[in-house]
């Protein structure tokens, strides 16, 4: 079965200073990956996704992330940290039926 | 592209009393998503629709929920007998490709569901 994880349920960064957060993925065939974020009192928001092609993947809001198929990873970046950026981020992978399997999510805060 | 829209934005019940939630989804989106959400969690898979046809339900979803599109466009989803456990916030998401490997799901702002 298809199913991601995302290792840690917090991560704090001060603004200006890059951001990282994780995701491990688990999956039959070729995994088809996305992030997806969350601010208080909204729907999750796409950000970017990976299907095939180059490893480092190109979203909104200047996030980028990084397939590394050797450690089955996804991690999300982004260069410079801002504040507005502090919400719930969820990493997922489409199963062979077409919906979304969702990660625990991880709370990302950035800090003046 | 108005977006996914969701109906109420919250919902407060009593035990034992049954709710409807519905969702538009976007105009010309024919799949059509239900997650479920508890805090500190990720959304939950429920069920999905293709147009009117439901293609899928989650083996962990009780029988005392049931989901329709009757008509491919807006979804309703039904929760009889409600539980404290149901309480939660439900996600209502539309995609526009049939089961395309790039689709994208809209999600909506959610139902959040209180059961007293």
């Amino acid at each position: 079965a298809q199913s991601v994880a995302q290792p840690e349920d917090q991560v704090n960064v001060a603004e200006g200073n890059p951001l990282t957060v994780k995701c491990t993925y688990s999956v039959s065939g070729n995994p088809y990956l996305f992030w997806y974020v969350q601010y208080p009192n909204r729907g999750l928001q796409f950000l970017l996704k990976y299907i095939t092609g180059d490893n480092l993947v190109k979203g909104s809001y200047g996030f980028e992330a990084e397939f590394n198929k050797s450690q089955t990873s996804f991690h999300l970046k982004k260069p410079s940290a801002l504040v507005s950026d502090s919400a719930l981020y969820f990493c997922a992978v489409r199963d062979l039926g077409g919906k979304l399997i969702f990660g625990q999510g991880t709370e990302l805060s950035v800090k003046p | 592209d108005t977006g996914v829209s969701q109906n109420p934005r919250h919902k407060i019940t009593k035990r034992g009393q049954n709710v409807t939630f519905r969702c538009d989804p976007i105009s010309e989106h024919n799949r059509l998503y239900w997650y479920r959400q508890t805090l500190g969690q990720g959304p939950e898979f429920l069920t999905y629709f293709q147009n009117e046809a439901q293609l899928e339900k989650s083996r962990l979803l009780s029988d005392r929920f049931s989901a329709e599109r009757p008509k491919g466009s807006f979804s309703t989803l039904e929760i009889q007998r409600t539980e404290q456990g149901d309480s939660a916030m439900y996600l209502c998401a539309s995609s526009s490709n049939s089961g395309a490997t790039n689709e994208k799901l809209f999600f909506g702002s959610g139902t959040q569901l209180s059961v007293l």
